[in-house]
């Protein structure tokens, strides 16, 4: 299987701070990574497909790069609503397999 | 407008067999492209991708289940269904079913169903 390393497990941030979420993928996903948003008792929302694609809706503070094996999740300029978990997925080979997630919380 | 919502079995005893039901509007898995997906996360815990079904009768399985997962659709009625059998513990979650596809990874999802297995 391929692994979603994702760093860090969770995150002290400020409102206004520039947050970026990492994800390594073991093998060559090549641009089939997604990142999803969960807030607590909601389901997965996606903000970013294809690795760089903003998905509909989301707002402009996010945005999706790869490097490499390297896939990052950058918010800029942190709102209060951005608080929350984020997930990164591959889809490029079976089984599709999710990095073990990044909770946000406000210092 | 995309919907889907996930429904079945919520408290069952280790050993039985778990039985979901995903029920969606707006696509249809008869559209070539398009699979439904099924994820399920323990509470506090990530998510694990499970299987998928696609409008070709493809299916893809998550091997750490083993042979204990079984994907099948009913595309006039717009329904996707898993089966686990022989559940235990660790299956409890919440389980999630969400649209694929050719374009569309991931861009829906239902809200959720919680399972519990206990004794």
């Amino acid at each position: 299987d391929i692994q979603m390393t994702q760093s860090p497990s969770s995150m002290s941030v400020s409102l206004g701070d520039t947050v970026t979420i990492t994800c390594r993928a073991s093998q060559d996903v090549g641009i089939y990574v997604n990142w999803f948003q969960q807030k607590p008792g909601k389901s997965p929302r996606r903000m970013i497909y294809r690795a760089t694609n903003l998905a509909d809706g989301v707002p402009s503070r996010f945005s999706g790069s790869r490097s490499g094996s390297d896939y990052s999740l950058t918010i800029s300029s942190l709102e209060s609503e951005d608080v929350a978990d984020y997930h990164c997925l591959q889809y490029d080979e079976y089984p599709n397999t999710f990095g073990a997630g990044t909770k946000l919380e406000l210092k | 407008q995309v919907t889907l919502k996930e429904s079945g079995t919520g408290i069952l005893q280790p050993s039985q067999a778990l039985s979901l039901t995903c029920s969606f509007s707006g696509f249809s898995l008869s559209t070539t492209g398009i699979c439904v997906s099924w994820i399920r996360q323990p509470s506090g815990k990530g998510l694990e991708w499970l299987a998928d079904i696609c409008w070709d009768d493809g299916k893809g399985y998550n091997p750490s289940l083993k042979n204990r997962l079984s994907i099948s659709k009913d595309t006039s009625n717009n329904q996707a269904f898993l089966k686990i059998t022989s559940v235990d513990t660790a299956d409890t979650a919440t389980y999630y079913c969400a649209r694929q596809g050719m374009g569309i990874s991931f861009d829906y999802w239902g809200q959720g169903v919680m399972v519990t297995v206990s004794s």
